[in-house]
């Protein structure tokens, strides 16, 4: 597609559930980010993917939180067993092989009630 | 540590100039951004400048980059009030981690 999708755009769940949050990503992007914006806070950096290489996973907040990309291409964000603090808005964000531009998805709206 | 710093607000008058200051962590940082969240909307690349730049410009935006210092400004020159958003800081360390500060709100006087 012509930019970063994400879904869903929105997603309430209860606490104590699983959710998963998709990214695609622009197409022949090699390098893809994971983002946490808790309201009114700036960008926390949780996970980024550079090709076929190992992810930096240094800003997961905890073994509650995972995440996959499957063929280079399509990410998905696992967060179990989902807690209060968790509700936030988690940007995917994607850039080619020389990542000067990073470009961001709308965003997952996350609710955990 | 991996903070990069951003004072929380700006307030300007209508017509002058915005000057939105940044500290950032890492002196082998390669690129340096600035990127413009409005209400409701996601974050949009305003620019960015390679770590090898004093200065760039482009039309009503001017960044200047300090090395030594490890400081970043945006001048934003006739200030609007479609200025208004908040403005994120970020860099990209070596490993290629970006990193983003944690937004100055830029308000608008008439």
């Amino acid at each position: 597609g012509a930019g970063v999708s994400q879904s869903p755009s929105n997603k309430v769940t209860e606490k104590g559930k699983d959710v998963e949050l998709r990214c695609d990503p622009i197409s022949g992007h090699t390098a893809l980010y994971w983002y946490r914006q808790s309201l009114g806070q700036g960008l926390e950096f949780l996970i980024y993917f550079q090709g076929n290489s190992a992810p930096d996973k240094s800003g997961l907040p905890s073994d509650r939180f995972s995440a996959e990309r499957t063929g280079g291409s399509v990410s998905t964000l696992t967060i179990q067993r989902t807690q209060q603090e968790d509700s936030a808005v988690y940007l995917c964000a994607s850039s080619s092989g020389r990542g000067e531009k990073l470009f961001f998805g709308s965003g997952t709206q996350l609710s955990v009630l | 540590g991996e903070d990069v710093e951003q004072s929380l607000f700006l307030s300007v008058r209508e017509g002058d100039s915005s000057v939105i200051n940044c500290t950032y962590t890492d002196s082998s940082s390669t690129y340096l951004y600035w990127y413009k969240q409005e209400p409701g909307a996601g974050l949009q690349l305003l620019t960015y400048i390679f770590s090898n730049m004093d200065m760039k410009q482009d039309q009503r935006l001017t960044v200047l980059l300090n090395k030594k210092d490890k400081h970043l400004s945006l001048r934003i020159a006739d200030t609007q009030t479609g200025d208004s958003a908040i403005y994120f800081c970020a860099e990209r360390k070596r490993d290629s981690k970006i990193i983003f500060g944690s937004g100055t709100r830029l308000s608008i006087r008439p």
